[in-house]
């Protein structure tokens, strides 16, 4: 059973565009909800992550929506830049347990 | 933020054999580490969780004799793929947790590319 449910699967975007991945979630123990990204060849790295108890964090170009009544969060990079083509993981877990990932975004930044 | 290592970033070895890969928590100490495999293009899928002073726990699937895991210490971990064979060929990643101020957060390593000949 998918504990963090993500799409799109791929997701292609102009330069200076808007990228949008979506997760949803069901286990309403789940208090902390972070996104990594992922280059080819790498381990994923923490890229910014947000608590239940704000609808929205926002760090430089990466900005996370959080809809705690929905159970659904967001990743917007807004300016999306070529640099920015990755993979990119939501997860969510109940703080000190174990960690769940969405199946994966793989974002192309086209110039 | 915190630094999890991983050794080696890449091994080749004939089918059969055994490989250990060690995955080290740099600046923190880590009771527990985690252990994923991930195929080309899709989701990390978790394999074990180690335990530091006990025995790791593993997902269902995952045969603990074929995976061996040894937490030896509060910033090592290590994972012993034993006679590998070629459909044992992945991506092996670790990461732990760690607590800063209440902020609770997993660190990955930069990840073990096994290809198993």
């Amino acid at each position: 059973q998918q504990q963090v449910k993500q799409s799109p699967q791929s997701l292609i975007v102009q330069k200076g565009g808007i990228s949008i991945i979506n997760c949803a979630y069901e286990n309403t123990a789940f208090d902390y909800f972070p996104w990594y990204q992922q280059f080819p060849g790498k381990g994923p790295a923490l890229l910014i992550a947000i608590r239940p108890d704000v609808s929205e964090k926002k760090e430089g170009r990466f900005t996370i929506s959080f809809n705690k009544s929905a159970k659904q969060f967001s990743l917007h990079i807004m300016d999306s830049q070529p640099g920015d083509s990755a993979t990119y993981f939501c997860a969510a877990t109940a703080t000190g347990n174990q960690f769940y990932f969405g199946t994966g975004t793989s974002l192309t930044v086209i110039p | 933020g915190a630094v999890v290592s991983q050794h080696p970033s890449r091994v080749i070895c004939k089918s059969g054999t055994s490989v250990k890969i060690e995955c080290r928590s740099l600046d923190f100490q880590a009771t527990t580490m985690f252990w994923y495999r991930q195929f080309p293009k899709q989701s990390l899928m978790l394999m074990a969780t180690s335990n530091e002073g006990s025995k790791a726990t593993y997902e269902q699937g995952v045969e603990k004799d074929k995976f061996l895991i040894n937490h030896a210490s509060l910033t090592l971990s290590t994972l012993t793929v034993t006679s590998a064979h070629p459909e044992d060929s992945s991506f092996y990643i670790c990461s732990a947790p760690d607590w800063t101020g209440s902020r609770y957060e997993q660190y990955f390593g930069p990840g073990t590319r096994l290809t198993v000949t």
